[in-house]
């Protein structure tokens, strides 16, 4: 079974321009969340999304938007990028909601740098 | 404070060696736990859930300790391919993980 898959793995974007990344969650798999990972940090959550609802965000500014389609496949949108933004996009999907003991399971990343 | 702090390391540890290390996270409130491993410019990738009770998976050992706030992992019998950045990851009740900056073991030849 194919794990979690994103797109792209690399980008390369400058100062101002906005930027997509996609991710496909697990087949089954109804919950998708977002994480931005910058070098020698763990991963911060953005967003989590579950049944095309948006079902927790983290401190990021309204910059970052994310939305779930039917197929439960997953976008996020940052705008007006910043140097700051470049790191390593990770997507995440679960079987439901994080409820308790719902481990996520993670795709390879999008790594973005920022010029 | 950071919702998880754990010990960077990194931890230089020779094959064969046990190597164990702790995080601690702030909301009282949190609800799961697990470790996460993560390779160099690599995805995390689920070591282990940590239950209540304490538990383990082979040469890995977890415990959760509420009272203290405080997630332990131990690796026994090292391997090389046990280098990697752990990261404890907990969950509380806001569908949120929240992540400590990861502790780095290097097990050496």
């Amino acid at each position: 079974d194919a794990g979690v898959t994103q797109s792209p793995t690399h980008l390369i974007k400058t100062r101002g321009q906005h930027v997509t990344l996609r991710c496909s969650p697990i087949s089954g798999h109804k919950s998708v969340s977002w994480y931005q990972q910058v070098l020698g940090q763990g991963p911060q959550f953005i967003f989590q999304y579950y049944e095309k609802e948006e079902r927790g965000r983290g401190n990021f500014p309204d910059r970052f938007s994310a939305r779930q389609f039917p197929n439960y496949s997953s976008e996020l949108n940052v705008n007006a990028l910043l140097l700051g933004d470049s790191a390593l996009y990770l997507c995440a999907s679960s079987l439901e909601g994080q409820g308790p003991y719902q481990p996520q399971h993670f795709g390879d990343g999008t790594r973005l740098s920022i010029l | 404070r950071k919702e998880v702090e754990q010990d960077p390391g990194p931890f230089n540890v020779p094959e064969g060696a046990t190597v164990a290390f702790n995080c601690t996270y702030s909301n009282s409130a949190s609800q799961s736990f697990f470790w996460y491993r993560q390779d160099c410019r690599k995805e995390p990738k689920l070591l282990m859930s940590v239950y209540s009770s304490g538990n383990e998976d082979g040469r890995f050992t977890a415990q959760l300790n509420r009272a203290s706030q405080y997630i332990s992992l131990l690796i026994r019998d090292s391997k090389l391919s046990d280098s990697a950045t752990y990261l404890c990851v907990v969950n509380g009740d806001d569908y949120k993980l929240s992540f400590g900056a990861g502790t780095t073991v290097t097990v050496r030849a």
